[in-house]
């Protein structure tokens, strides 16, 4: 099991050019997740996924949109990408139970530079 | 607004020097609690949920507690290798749909020889 994992690790952007990031689990979860992370601000969300064919806008949507492709991935894209948007962002995914909540597994991360 | 703090943001122990970590929030009413470990360059880490007041969790050097506006992550005996920057996340209660996590800002632990 490989878990999360996103790719790529490391990428640089000038102002205006787009990319998607990507990102798949391997643990039959239901649910994803986009955070970004930024120094003294914590993890914020983005976007979610919580079944295939959903998805929904969390606390920082301006600038993104998401696909969830199947039940495995879920990309993040940058249209025209902005200073504003340097981070590390980082996808989670997480198993749907009936009760209950249940914990968010993370992935290594793909550190953004914006010029 | 639902709120999650994290204290200290950043402490220094000695190893062997025993300590705990808080994580407070605003009282709205909780579903989860969650404590992550991150390492620099690496995501966060799964190591703890609590779910109602008085519960408690432990795994090697850490325990977990929660009251009803509080938990506190103890270290016992830390070494080096505790050396990480501890989340925590909290899920209130109406967050809605999608276990949406609030997370705090963090402490970073430095475990010195």
């Amino acid at each position: 099991n490989a878990g999360v994992t996103q790719t790529p690790k490391f990428q640089v952007l000038k102002t205006g050019q787009s990319m998607t990031l990507q990102c798949a689990q391997d643990m039959n979860h239901n649910s994803m997740y986009w955070y970004r992370q930024d120094p003294g601000m914590g993890l914020r969300l983005i976007y979610y996924s919580a079944s295939e064919g959903t998805t929904d806008k969390g606390e920082v949507p301006n600038g993104y949109n998401v696909s969830r492709l199947n039940k495995r991935e879920f990309s993040l894209r940058l249209e025209s990408a902005a200073p504003s948007q340097t981070s590390v962002y980082f996808c989670a995914s997480r198993l749907t139970k009936v009760k209950g909540t249940d914990t968010q597994y993370f992935g290594p991360g793909t550190r953004l530079t914006v010029l | 607004e639902d709120q999650v703090t994290q204290s200290p943001e950043a402490l220094r122990l000695q190893e062997g020097e025993s300590s705990s970590l808080n994580c407070s929030y605003t009282v709205s009413g909780l579903r989860g609690l969650f404590w992550y470990r991150q390492d620099p360059g690496k995501g966060p880490e799964f190591l703890f949920t609590l779910y109602s007041a008085g519960e408690e969790k432990e795994k090697e050097r850490l325990k977990a507690t929660l009251t009803k506006k509080e938990s506190f992550l103890h270290i016992t005996a830390p070494k080096p290798e505790d050396s990480a920057t501890y989340l925590c996340a909290v899920q209130f209660l109406r967050t809605g749909g999608g276990n949406k996590l609030t997370f705090g800002t963090g402490t970073q632990l430095k475990v010195e020889l």
